[in-house]
């Protein structure tokens, strides 16, 4: 079973496009997160989500807009895309909101915008 | 808000050698600090952790260790093996003025490790 699951896993898409990535916890953590790795390979949290809430929003764009149905699940979806957003996408999730213990990345979405 | 700043951003080695990667990080209140590797096209995943009331802490060929005064921590990988080769990043957890995080993890900007044969 993979423990933290995302789709699609590439996705390739015109500039002002809008779309949608998933992610799917089945190890009941309560807290969510996207991160966005760049061409350069660098991490850098986007949104967490603790139990449905969101609690962390690290000036992103309004365009991106994540979503968390239950805390199993965290979506991501894009308005209006651009080619700077092109950059793989991981989800990822933890047993303690307080630390980040336990972290555990999702296989990762890799945009690219044409 | 934590800056973590990670140091070479290449090494190359030979198979048999120590590899030593370090990261400084800005937040005194920070007090978890994982390492991960990446694997090219793949996920990262956490290879060891730290926490700020442990000096340092090893398992089998890989060690940590932690200076808190001076605000830095390494990762050491002895002997050296061909599947080694990844990029690595440590990342450190910082506190907010409440005292919690949750489990924001700042991240350096990784070191690719290249280790020849």
């Amino acid at each position: 079973d993979t423990a933290v699951s995302q789709t699609p896993k590439y996705l390739v898409t015109q500039m002002g496009n809008d779309k949608s990535i998933k992610c799917e916890q089945n190890l009941g953590h309560d807290t969510m997160y996207w991160y966005k790795q760049d061409s350069k390979k660098f991490l850098k949290i986007m949104f967490s989500y603790n139990n449905k809430e969101l609690i962390i929003n690290e000036t992103v764009p309004n365009r991106f807009s994540p979503k968390s149905p239950d805390k199993a699940h965290l979506n991501l979806h894009i308005n209006s895309l651009e080619l700077g957003d092109s950059a793989v996408y991981f989800c990822a999730s933890s047993q303690d909101r307080g630390r980040g213990y336990g972290y555990t990345f999702g296989s990762g979405t890799r945009l690219t915008v044409v | 808000g934590e800056n973590v700043e990670q140091h070479p951003s290449t090494l190359s080695v030979q198979e048999g050698d120590s590899a030593v990667i370090k990261c400084t990080y800005s937040d005194s209140a920070s007090n978890y600090f994982p390492w991960y590797k990446q694997e090219l096209g793949k996920r990262p995943q956490l290879i060891i952790d730290i926490r700020s009331n442990v000096g340092e802490k090893k398992d089998q060929r890989i060690a940590v260790t932690l200076n808190k005064t001076a605000k830095h921590f390494s990762l050491h990988i002895t002997e050296t093996q061909p599947e080694d080769s990844a990029v690595y990043f440590c990342a450190a957890s910082p506190l907010n003025a409440g005292g919690t995080s949750y489990g924001k993890l700042t991240f350096g900007q990784g070191t690719i490790l290249t280790v020849h044969p």
